[in-house]
């Protein structure tokens, strides 16, 4: 009964390549986001998604999408993979109207070789 | 400088000692604080959550703001070597389009038996 699950825990692949990142939570909120974690533990907002609106983080690379097929489904596409976003990513769900308090997912270590 | 600032550690304290952990931050705009506890290759867990001034507790911890000095604190009673983790302070304004938290690099903890 994990409340916020992400797939694949560990992911492997070449530069150059397209991957996804699947995420889902079970605890009714409406909101989802990806945070990205650096090698230094440095949590950084990417993505935040509820079913009204898209906020980027400007500092994204539009190589990074997500996609939101229902409410508790935010998956992360990233095209044309580069050594750089080697990183830990995390999914993670808030209720909106409340303090904004969020639950993480496990976290998607993604290496680019 | 970043809006969060957080001494990265590491924290090497006995067991049994109290430990304080602290963030400073620079937008005066922040009004939800939040702590977080993550374990070596796991995701952030949500400890504490504060909303303005004052002080919350919960069993062993204590979580304090200071919004005129611009700093919050953690404190943990009684610590166990189970209380080795990285603790990472997070916050939001109170009219932030997506609700994004913005974190502090974390500080480790290390509790020694």
């Amino acid at each position: 009964d994990t409340a916020v699950s992400q797939t694949p825990k560990y992911l492997v692949t070449q530069m150059g390549n397209d991957k996804s990142i699947k995420c889902e939570q079970n605890l009714g909120h409406d909101t989802m986001y990806w945070y990205k974690q650096d090698s230094k533990k440095f949590l950084k907002i990417m993505f935040s998604y509820n079913n009204k609106e898209l906020i980027i983080n400007e500092t994204v690379p539009n190589r990074f999408s997500p996609k939101s097929p229902d409410k508790a489904h935010l998956n992360l596409h990233i095209n044309s993979l580069e050594l750089g976003d080697s990183a830990v990513y995390f999914c993670a769900s808030s209720q909106e109207g409340k303090g904004g308090e969020a639950f993480f997912g496990q976290g998607t270590r993604l290496t680019v070789v | 400088q970043k809006e969060v600032e957080q001494d990265p550690g590491p924290l090497s304290v006995p067991e049994g000692a109290i430990v304080s952990l602290n963030c400073t931050y620079s937008n005066s705009a922040f009004q939800y604080f939040m702590w977080y506890r993550q374990y070596s290759r796991k995701g952030p867990e949500l400890l504490m959550y504060t909303y303005s001034s004052g002080n919350k507790e919960d069993g062993r911890f204590t979580a304090q703001v200071d919004k005129s000095s611009k700093y919050i604190s953690l404190f943990i009673r009684d610590s166990q070597p189970s209380d080795s983790a990285t603790y990472l302070c997070a916050m939001r304004t109170n009219n932030n389009a997506g609700n994004m938290l913005t974190f502090g690099g974390g500080t480790r903890l290390m509790v020694k038996p």
